[in-house]
């Protein structure tokens, strides 16, 4: 079964903060994606990394980046935590082809006051 | 631009009734699109694909491209079909875009 770990599954920053969202996915999967997930809006991909250090923006990259080092872990950093970055942040992975199914962690509530 | 619109927010049946969740998208392209389904307390989980052309749950979808919709649809809603349901395109090989979600609300 794959498997894709999220390290907190709450987080509680204050403004300014440069925070690391941490993502571990363990099916070598390709493909790893950045979404935050808030009511009425649905899921909106922040970035997208199809290879190690490879990434692309997605719709919403604004104050977000991302670090790719290895191929299993992917991170989003928030450089300067503001109060409307307070979200659910979902990861996922894919491998690419034919399947091509996302694979969902549990998501990280984050909360920046 | 690739679009998915989910026009209801919140969807709610009672159990036993006929249940349909709309989907539309725009795409200039072959769609590749996808129901997923997230249950509370639960992480965000693929119910069906259209290639697939399966039945999981008791759930259909039929892609329509006259019409560029692939609504949900289960004949006999169940009180654990009360979830929030996400329809999404996948674009560019690798690459979604997710509509903004409906709720789905089985009452007994």
């Amino acid at each position: 079964d794959v498997k894709v770990t999220q390290s907190s599954r709450y987080l509680v920053k204050r403004t300014g903060e440069k925070v690391f969202l941490e993502c571990v996915q363990d099916m070598d999967h390709e493909n790893m994606f950045w979404y935050r997930q808030d009511p009425g809006l649905g899921l909106r991909l922040i970035y997208f990394s199809y290879d190690v250090k490879m990434k692309e923006k997605g719709d919403i990259p604004e104050g977000y980046s991302v670090s790719r080092e290895k191929k299993e872990r992917f991170s989003l950093i928030l450089e300067s935590a503001s109060t409307n970055q307070t979200s659910m942040y979902l990861c996922a992975s894919s491998y690419p082809g034919s399947k091509n199914i996302q694979y969902f962690g549990a998501g990280t509530r984050l909360s920046v006051l | 631009a690739q679009r998915v619109t989910q026009p209801e927010k919140l969807l709610s049946v009672f159990k036993g009734a006929p249940v349909e969740l709309k989907c539309n998208y725009s795409y200039s392209g072959s769609p590749e699109l996808f129901w997923y389904v997230q249950y509370s307390r639960q992480r965000l989980q693929l119910l069906l694909r259209h290639i697939s052309r399966e039945s999981i749950k008791g759930f259909t979808a039929d892609l329509n491209k006259g019409e560029t919709s692939f609504h949900l649809k289960k004949p006999f809603a169940q009180e654990e079909d009360s979830a929030m349901y996400y329809c999404a395109l996948a674009y560019n090989f690798n690459k979604f875009y997710f509509g903004s979600g409906t709720k789905l609300n089985v009452k007994p």
